[in-house]
């Protein structure tokens, strides 16, 4: 079974600052990864996925199959970046594409 | 584009009543829909897949026969909670996909439901 797991429940940083937000995940085959974010109020939604490869407002994600890692990154955090972030996995092989989600990161950019 | 939307957005109903959850992809067909549970400042958990035509796909642990599961047409999946009991409250969230569930998943704002 596979899993994803985000270590930190909060990220607290200054407007400016780097920002790279964990996720690691456990998976026997080959993984297709998502970050998922999900501002106050609003629904969730795809920020980026990996095999896209592709910068979405600022952040990147690479995945690191030795460390088993896809931590999102961002070399200047803005204020509107605060939200929730979902690291989720969706295993090859299956028929639907479901995902596993991590328990999220809160990242809260301070002015 | 790729607009989903869930109804009602917020349920209140009394022990043992059931209720009927709406999801609705507004302009695109969805081939796949999937069903998720989240528990306050707790992550997503996946339900159950929906396949436009045929017989829902549950995951361990869930109970099908509580959680009733339709996706009739292209574009509406129904979730109904039998029987429900306060454990039942919880935030449901709804996302679709339009390629057999391998395409990007576009997520419903949710239904909160509170039983009491």
């Amino acid at each position: 079974a596979q899993r994803v797991t985000q270590p930190e429940k909060l990220l607290s940083v200054f407007k400016g600052a780097p920002v790279e937000l964990k996720c690691n995940y456990s998976y026997s085959g080959s993984p297709e990864l998502f970050w998922y974010v999900q501002y106050s109020r609003q629904r969730l939604q795809l920020l980026l996925r990996h095999i896209s490869r592709e910068s979405i407002k600022g952040f990147t994600a690479d995945l690191n199959k030795g460390e088993t890692s896809f931590h999102l990154k961002k070399p200047f955090a803005q204020e509107e970046d605060s939200a929730m972030y979902y690291c989720a996995l969706s295993a090859h092989g299956t028929s639907y594409g479901k995902l596993t989600f991590g328990q999220g990161t809160i990242l809260t950019v301070h002015p | 584009g790729a607009v989903v939307s869930q109804h009602p957005s917020w349920v209140i109903c009394k022990s043992g009543t059931s209720v009927k959850i709406e999801c609705r992809s507004l302009d695109f067909q969805a081939t796949t829909m999937f069903w998720y549970r989240q528990f306050p400042k707790q992550s997503l958990m996946l339900m159950a897949t929906s396949n436009e035509g045929s017989k829902a796909t549950y995951e361990q642990g869930v109970e099908k026969d509580k959680f009733l599961i339709n996706h009739a047409s292209l574009t509406l999946s129904t979730l109904t909670v039998t029987s429900a009991h306060p454990e039942d409250s919880s935030f449901y969230i709804c996302s679709a996909s339009n390629n057999a569930g391998t395409d990007t998943q576009y997520f419903g704002p949710g239904t909160r439901l509170t039983v009491l």
